[in-house]
């Protein structure tokens, strides 16, 4: 079946950096444009970033600059580089399969905790 | 700052109606934004409801609907049942490969 699965989440201290994974399962990855949504405790859900298909990558204001994500087509893979992290970025981290402007499979989300 | 509206929280009793909207404060909701809508409960992914203003995610029943009433984009819950005690939240297509979403509505069944 059509799955997603998130990596990499953990205790970062501030002003670190960490790199989460997404891996994608049962779908030709290649086709296909992979959003980052994030949650804080309590909060609304936020979008963060879509890499579309060919590489091409789009940010919210809120992360732009610090985060980064890239594609390997070859290990269905897309990888969120997170930098200078900041208090606020303590969330869960949620990855999203793109299909006809929403997000149609969702992953079960990797919780990133930024704190000294 | 563009930001995407939806009321706070929402009460229905077992069985009955209510429609959840999602507004822009700087325009008119209309088809091109791609309305989609999801459902999550504590300590869960979201769940796919509704995309394309009004096309139902694979096996979600038809209790929910999705349109645009007026300015916003509106999710219908008909016959609601325990289950759909959830937070719900909208998210809009704003070009450019950008998406926003909603506040989120917190629905209590009861």
């Amino acid at each position: 079946q059509v799955q997603l699965v998130e990596t990499g989440g953990g205790v970062v201290q501030p002003g670190g950096s960490l790199r989460l994974s997404c891996a994608g399962s049962g779908f030709t990855f290649s086709r296909y444009g992979i959003h980052w949504v994030r949650q804080a405790a309590g909060k609304g859900l936020e979008w963060l970033s879509f890499i579309r298909y060919d590489g091409n990558d789009v940010y919210a204001v809120s992360v732009r600059g610090r985060f980064s994500v890239s594609r390997d087509n070859s290990e269905n893979t897309v990888s969120l580089q997170m930098n200078n992290l900041r208090a606020e970025d303590t969330a869960v981290y949620y990855c999203g399969k793109d299909d006809a402007y929403h997000m149609d499979v969702w992953g079960k989300g990797t919780t990133v905790t930024v704190s000294s | 700052q563009t930001v995407v509206t939806q009321e706070p929280s929402f009460s229905v009793s077992p069985g009955g109606t209510v429609t959840l909207t999602c507004g822009l404060n700087s325009d008119s909701v209309s088809t091109n934004y791609h309305p989609s809508w999801y459902q999550q409960t504590p300590g869960q992914a979201p769940r796919t409801l509704i995309y394309n203003t009004n096309v139902r995610s694979s096996g979600v029943p038809d209790r929910f609907s999705g349109s645009i009433l007026g300015d916003k984009a509106a999710l219908t819950i008909t016959g609601a049942r325990a289950d759909d005690e959830s937070d719900y939240y909208c998210a809009l297509y704003m070009g450019g490969d950008i998406w926003l979403f909603g506040t989120g509505t917190k629905v209590t069944v009861l």
